[in-house]
């Protein structure tokens, strides 16, 4: 079965700082990845996403993320934090294929907290 | 662009109520729509899919005559909690995705924090 799993589940970082939140997946074939954020009593909001294309992915507010297979890793990052990206971060994966191809599996999520 | 609208956004009721919980894809045609479910300071649980003009397929140890999905519309699905007891209370969430492909990422409503007395 996929899993996924989030090493940290807070991360502090100074406003300015690099951002660096862990996703690892365990699946033997490469699955599609997604990162989302949920700020409080809100659903999530799409980051980026991997379906297979190119390793290194741009997503929205200045987050990204690499692809590395040969660590089965997905992790994401900012170069400089701001007060606004402290949230609950979500990795999520989908099989590439099989019955539970689309639905998706969501990592335990990392609380990022920036203080000035 | 691709917005998913859920209401209501809190809901208060007595136990023994049923419930019912709108998910609109509003910019978008969503042939499959998700339901999830959310305790306190954990993660997302997939509850069931919700495709379009058929039944509904849900996840193991979740009960398909307690939470009713209908998805009648291209741009619509219903969550009703039948019978609603205390231990129904959460935080339930719905998604929709865009496109028919299903590597493609799924639009999140704002949820609905359920609280049974």
């Amino acid at each position: 079965a996929q899993s996924v799993t989030q090493l940290g589940s807070h991360v502090s970082v100074s406003e300015g700082a690099l951002v660096l939140l862990r996703c690892n997946y365990s699946s033997s074939v490469p699955p599609y990845l997604f990162w989302y954020v949920q700020y409080p009593n809100q659903g999530l909001q799409l980051l980026l996403k991997y379906t297979s294309a190119a390793t290194l992915v741009k997503g929205i507010n200045g987050f990204e993320a690499e692809f590395k297979k040969s660590e089965t890793s997905f992790h994401l990052t900012k170069p400089s934090a701001h007060m606004s990206d402290a949230a609950e971060y979500f990795c999520a994966v989908t099989p590439a294929g099989g019955t539970s191809y689309g639905k998706l599996t969501f990592g335990q999520g990392t609380i990022l907290t920036v203080h000035p | 662009g691709a917005v998913v609208s859920q209401h209501p956004s809190w809901v208060i009721c007595k136990s023994g109520t049923s419930v019912k919980i709108e998910c609109r894809s509003l910019d978008f045609q969503a042939t499959t729509m998700f339901w999830y479910r959310q305790f306190p300071k954990q993660s997302l649980m997939l509850m069931a899919t919700s495709n379009e003009g058929s039944k509904a397929t849900y996840e193991q140890g979740v009960e398909k005559d307690k939470f009713l999905i209908n998805h009648a519309s291209l741009t619509l699905s219903t969550l009703t909690v039948t019978s609603a007891h205390p231990e129904d209370s959460s935080f339930y969430i719905c998604s929709a995705r865009e496109g028919g492909r299903r590597n493609q990422p799924q639009h999140f409503g704002d949820g609905t924090r359920l609280s049974i007395l």
